[in-house]
């Protein structure tokens, strides 16, 4: 069976550090895969997706980058975190039908 | 843009009760649609999808699809404590991406 891990759970991290945000998946090869940032009372927001490695599709500009260095490996980072980076961060993979979502990452930028 | 739209609640019924969540979207050319399920704190679980006009069930679960009308509901029947959480509906968005709308959130009270 497909599972989909992400880590870590939590994240409290300063103004102007980096961030580094890993996602695996298991049990599927050549998934595409998502991350979504969901902002608190607000609706999830895709940030990037990636159909192959290597290959980066980014949906919104902003001081995150993601990287794909392995089929079933989905990397967020920023150089330097912002205030507003602060949220809940879902890693997506497209199954056979819909999204399954990884547990997520609440980072909170101070 | 494509959009899904929800009303944001919340949505407050009594345990046993029908619960019905409503759904609406931009896109007339959209041909599948995803119910997901948020409880505080967690990330999205699939819960529902639907790609045919009329009904489709799935336990106490009801998912209803009006294409002319451009909406989709979720009916929860005998509605549970346990049912409360922010429900998010889902649209194709392009290539292999889902547009969410920003949930409603249920409140079921004993």
């Amino acid at each position: 069976s497909q599972t989909i891990h992400q880590w870590p759970a939590t994240l409290v991290q300063p103004v102007g550090s980096p961030l580094s945000l890993e996602c695996t998946v298991e049990g599927t090869s050549n998934p595409n895969l998502y991350w979504y940032r969901q902002a608190a009372g607000r609706g999830l927001q895709l940030l990037f997706y990636s159909v192959g490695i290597g290959q980066i599709s980014s949906e919104v500009p902003q001081n995150l980058s993601a990287s794909r260095p392995q089929d079933r490996q989905f990397i967020l980072s920023s150089k330097k975190l912002l205030l507003s980076d602060s949220g809940f961060y879902l890693c997506a993979w497209d199954g056979d039908y819909g999204y399954t979502f990884g547990s997520g990452t609440r980072l909170t930028v101070v | 843009q494509k959009e899904v739209e929800q009303n944001s609640g919340p949505l407050s019924v009594p345990e046993g009760a029908i619960a019905s969540l409503n759904c609406t979207y931009s896109d007339r050319g959209s041909q599948s649609f995803f119910w997901y399920r948020q409880y505080s704190g967690k990330s999205p679980e699939l819960i529902m999808f639907i790609y045919s006009n009329g009904d489709k069930e799935d336990g106490r679960f009801t998912a209803q699809l009006n294409k002319a009308s451009q909406y989709v509901s979720l009916l929860i029947r005998d509605s549970q404590p346990s049912d409360s959480a922010t429900y998010l509906c889902a649209v194709p968005g392009g290539f292999q991406k889902l547009v969410f709308g920003t949930g409603t959130r249920l409140l079921v009270s004993p």
